[in-house]
């Protein structure tokens, strides 16, 4: 149990669009859903933290009118990166817990592999 | 601001050895600590948590450590395989769900 998956797990798109990846929790209710963003090399640095039917809380120094995370549902977060740019070229990380489940684990999803050209 | 450290950053060796890895923390106010792994590419695999409360825990050839009080924790592998071979990262979890990670340290373990 605890699965989360993301869609798509990679995608090249062109500078100036926008691009929308989804983080789904396949057989529990998460509660939080979290963003991380990877840099080749570096470790994962925490994007910002959605709660279910409310806004985002952005970390310090993430535009939250370039990434926006929709949380609409129990089972379902998105981040859509607006205006890509190749310095938002990156490994993107969503991860879900749900307290109810009575641990405290936050599960992962394998990743989103972001290359702006 | 929570910094998590982790030592050393690159480590090979001979399958079969006995390893450390080490990961400190700056603010001993944290709800548990986790270890995980990362495969080129890959998401990140759960492989320990240690509640606050907790001195270490114990998966397979994994023993991790917690010691809070000086904000250090290790990943101890016994009898280290071509597999193991891999990114492991510590994270420490503080309010609100937040964890932060260690730079990681890159295994690899030579046939």
């Amino acid at each position: 149990g605890a699965v989360v998956s993301q869609h798509p797990s990679w995608v090249i798109c062109k500078s100036g669009t926008s691009v929308k990846i989804e983080c789904r929790s396949l057989d529990f209710q998460a509660t939080t859903m979290f963003w991380y963003r990877q840099f080749p090399k570096q470790s994962l640095m925490l994007m910002a933290t959605s709660n279910e039917g409310s806004k985002a809380t952005y970390e310090q120094g993430v535009e939250k009118d370039k990434f926006l995370i929709n949380h609409a549902s129990l089972t379902l977060s998105t981040l859509t990166v607006t205006s890509a740019h190749p310095e938002d070229s990156s490994f993107y990380i969503c991860s879900a817990n749900s307290p109810g489940r009575g641990t405290d684990t936050q599960y992962f999803g394998p990743g989103t592999r972001l290359t702006v050209l | 601001k929570q910094e998590v450290t982790q030592i050393p950053a690159a480590l090979s060796v001979p399958e079969g050895e006995n390893l450390v890895l080490n990961c400190s923390f700056t603010d001993s106010a944290i709800y548990n600590l986790q270890w995980f792994r990362q495969d080129p590419g890959k998401g990140l695999t759960s492989l320990l948590l240690i509640q606050s409360s907790q001195r270490e825990q114990t998966s397979g050839r994994l023993n991790a450590s917690l010691d809070k009080s000086s904000g250090r924790s290790t990943l101890y592998i016994a009898a280290s395989q071509p597999g193991d071979s891999a990114t492991y990262l510590c994270a420490v979890e503080t309010s609100g769900s937040r964890l932060t990670f260690g730079e990681g340290t890159q295994l690899t373990v030579n046939p």
